[in-house]
């Protein structure tokens, strides 16, 4: 089994739909979690952490499940702009070992 | 500057050229790395610096060579490379072991081995 997994995707989806994507991870040690965003032919870009209350910015929302071992990014209101891979990111072993997921790709249609 | 700054921002060598990769990092981070991401897979952790300390190679083939000369610099030497090495090169920085475990990405070396 993978230590990260996403949604194979691609999700093509209009603007303004609410779209969810979801990272499992294996390793129940994991400690920390963060979503990034890679725009094509560009450097990967922090997102936003993961906290295990959930949290949101704006239009997104992310959420931990320890018990699970499942994470998910919730994007609102998607814009045109919001087109791009995003990627599952779980460290462990105290910051020694960082895990990318596949990525997920979107593309938000007009 | 500000951020992790690589270059150069394209590169093409041929497959007996020797070339170095070069990353510099303005955030006060004691860990860095190299990233190798080729089109359509995702990024494969290559080396792991942790205060100029090699930590992490991944089974990465001898034709790359990284350096790690202080904690702000990190270089990846290439020679006798072959065309499947072309890809996407990213640097990235990081705070290790202090909480603050974000990833700063530079904007990569593309490179094509003709």
């Amino acid at each position: 089994r993978k230590e990260v997994e996403q949604d194979p995707g691609p999700f093509n989806v209009p603007e303004g739909a609410t779209v969810a994507f979801n990272c499992t991870y294996s390793n129940s040690a994991s400690q920390s979690f963060f979503w990034y965003r890679q725009d094509c032919r560009k450097e990967p870009k922090l997102l936003m952490s993961v906290y295990s209350s959930g949290n949101e910015d704006g239009r997104f929302t992310a959420q931990l499940n320890r018990a699970s071992q499942y994470i998910s990014l919730l994007i609102r209101d998607s814009k045109l702009s919001d087109s791009a891979t995003y990627l599952c990111v779980v460290i462990d072993n105290y910051g020694q070992n960082f895990v990318f997921g596949p990525g997920t790709r979107l593309s938000v249609l007009p | 500057e500000t951020g992790v700054t690589q270059t150069p921002r394209h590169l093409v060598m041929g497959m007996t050229n020797k070339k170095s990769l070069k990353c510099e990092q303005h955030l006060g981070h004691n860990a860095m790395y190299w990233y190798k991401q080729s089109a359509k897979k995702p990024l494969e952790l290559m080396f792991v610096y942790n205060f100029k300390e090699q930590t992490e190679n991944n089974s990465v083939p001898s034709r790359f060579s990284p350096e790690c000369p202080n904690s702000s610099h990190l270089f990846l030497h290439l020679h006798t490379l072959q065309p499947e090495d072309s890809a996407l090169y990213l640097c990235a920085s990081s705070q290790y072991k202090t909480g603050d475990y974000g990833y700063t990405f530079g904007s990569g070396t593309r490179l094509t081995v003709v």
